[in-house]
């Protein structure tokens, strides 16, 4: 079956700090890829997606690049704002439209000013 | 984002009453889903509904009753629920049968708890 496995959290990091949050998936075939973010108290937002090998994925700041090789989607931030702690959630998808999302458990980030 | 809207945004129900959630997306999207989003466990799915067509049910309780009127409406109805089905309870869309369709967009959800 597919799988998606993050960090675990959470994490903590001072502002301008380099974040990394390592996402490795197990799939059958070839997935698309995706990074959501949950803000407290809302529903999850669409920050960055790649649909195939070698695909970088970037919105506000944030990077995501799909190796195939490593089956890895880590997402990466060169300088992170007290305004990007959020819960933070790789997915994958198979198949197209009208499929079953696959959720990493996510991972909680704060930044301290 | 006001793509994906949910309705009503915080719901308190006792065992024993009927309330229904909405969803209603404004994104020309063909297929809907419902995700529960309970402390601690990963996202759930629920249902998807494609077309208007009912295309998956994640083994849900029948406790929990979806409706799809049309390709922008999506509910919920709940009757006689546990305490244990209190979470906040996601709707998403996607595109149908086009390429780049497999994006959801989520609403705000609705935070239900059950008392």
């Amino acid at each position: 079956g597919n799988s998606v496995t993050q960090m675990e959290g959470p994490v903590t990091l001072s502002e301008e700090a380099f974040l990394t949050i390592n996402c490795t998936y197990t799939a059958t075939g070839y997935p698309s890829l995706f990074w959501y973010v949950q803000y407290p108290g809302e529903g999850l937002q669409l920050l960055l997606k790649a649909t195939k090998a070698d695909d970088k994925g970037s919105n506000k700041g944030f990077e995501a690049t799909y190796r195939k090789e490593t089956t890895s989607f880590h997402l990466e931030k060169g300088s992170v704002q007290v305004s990007d702690s959020a819960v933070y959630f790789c997915a994958l998808i198979i198949g197209g439209s009208a499929r079953q999302l696959t959720f990493g458990s996510g991972t909680q980030l704060t930044v301290l000013p | 984002e006001t793509g994906v809207t949910q309705t009503p945004r915080h719901l308190v129900m006792g065992m024993t009453n009927k309330k229904s959630l909405k969803c209603e997306q404004h994104l020309g999207h063909n297929a809907m889903y419902w995700y529960k989003q309970s402390a601690k466990k990963p996202l759930e799915l629920m249902f998807v509904y494609n077309f208007k067509e009912q295309t998956e049910n994640n083994s849900v309780p029948s406790r929990f009753s979806p409706e799809c009127p049309n390709s922008s409406h999506l509910f919920l109805h709940l009757h006689t629920l546990q305490p244990e089905d209190s979470a906040l309870y996601l709707c998403a869309s996607s595109r149908s049968g086009a390429a780049g369709g497999d994006t959801q967009y989520f609403g705000p959800g609705t935070r239900l708890t059950v008392l």
